[in-house]
């Protein structure tokens, strides 16, 4: 494991329904992510923050919708989602900017699967 | 679109022997690159970074990066099986900073008692 929490690890969800993936991370980092991860697929970055503001946004889905309240936390809001978001959803941070560094360490991962 | 190709798999190697991964990138700005390692139902696990031209050791692992040629590698020597895993080779563009990552699909190693 690494400084990096993920809640819940799992999930089951129907289509209708709204529910947050959370993120926590414990290394002092200014910078999270989120990442989408599908079989045979390489991982996708869905969002970046950057001292709490998005700096990206990589063509996701309005279903999707992230909150980073503060450097150290970080939500996946999820409502009306598709069977093809059944996927390992990952969390990671690093330093940010100015830091030297953009080495990314990840958390465990929320498996969800879309009903 | 920036790509990062990489061979899926799977490679055989026996224990002992040296297993070679290799990633190329498709962008002539990146300028960090990272090797992950990433066993069944788990998630990234950071094995090594290089940012510069050249090779990085770390213990038994040695990143090689070649910016002309757009490609970047990882030995792994003296395998054992516990380094059967799946090896992400990810490409950074700013070389700090707040930056997503792209990333291959993963070569699957099989490290052979």
């Amino acid at each position: 494991e690494t400084g990096v929490t993920q809640t819940p690890r799992h999930l089951v969800m129907g289509m209708t329904n709204k529910k947050s993936l959370k993120c926590e991370q414990h290394l002092g980092h200014n910078a999270m992510y989120w990442y989408k991860q599908s079989a045979k697929k390489p991982l996708e970055l869905m969002f970046v923050y950057s001292l709490e503001e998005r700096v990206e946004n990589n063509s996701v889905p309005s279903r999707f919708s992230p909150e980073c309240p503060n450097s150290s936390h970080l939500f996946l809001h999820l409502h009306t989602l598709q069977p093809e978001d059944s996927a390992l959803y990952l969390c990671a941070s690093s330093q940010g900017p100015g830091q030297g560094t953009d080495t990314q360490y990840f958390g465990p991962g929320t498996r969800l699967t879309v009903l | 679109q920036k790509e990062v190709e990489q061979n899926s798999g799977p490679l055989s190697v026996p224990e002992g022997a040296i297993a070679s991964l290799n990633c190329t990138y498709s962008d002539r700005g990146s300028q960090s690159f990272f090797w992950y390692r990433q066993y069944s139902g788990k998630s990234p696990e950071l094995i090594m970074f290089i940012y510069s031209n050249g090779d990085k050791e770390d213990g038994r692992f040695t990143a090689q990066l070649n910016k002309a040629s757009q490609y970047v590698s990882l030995l792994i020597r003296d395998s054992q099986p516990s380094d059967s895993a799946t090896y992400l080779c990810a490409v950074g563009y700013s070389g700090g900073g707040a930056d997503g990552l792209t990333f291959g699909k993963g070569t699957h190693l099989i490290i052979q008692p």
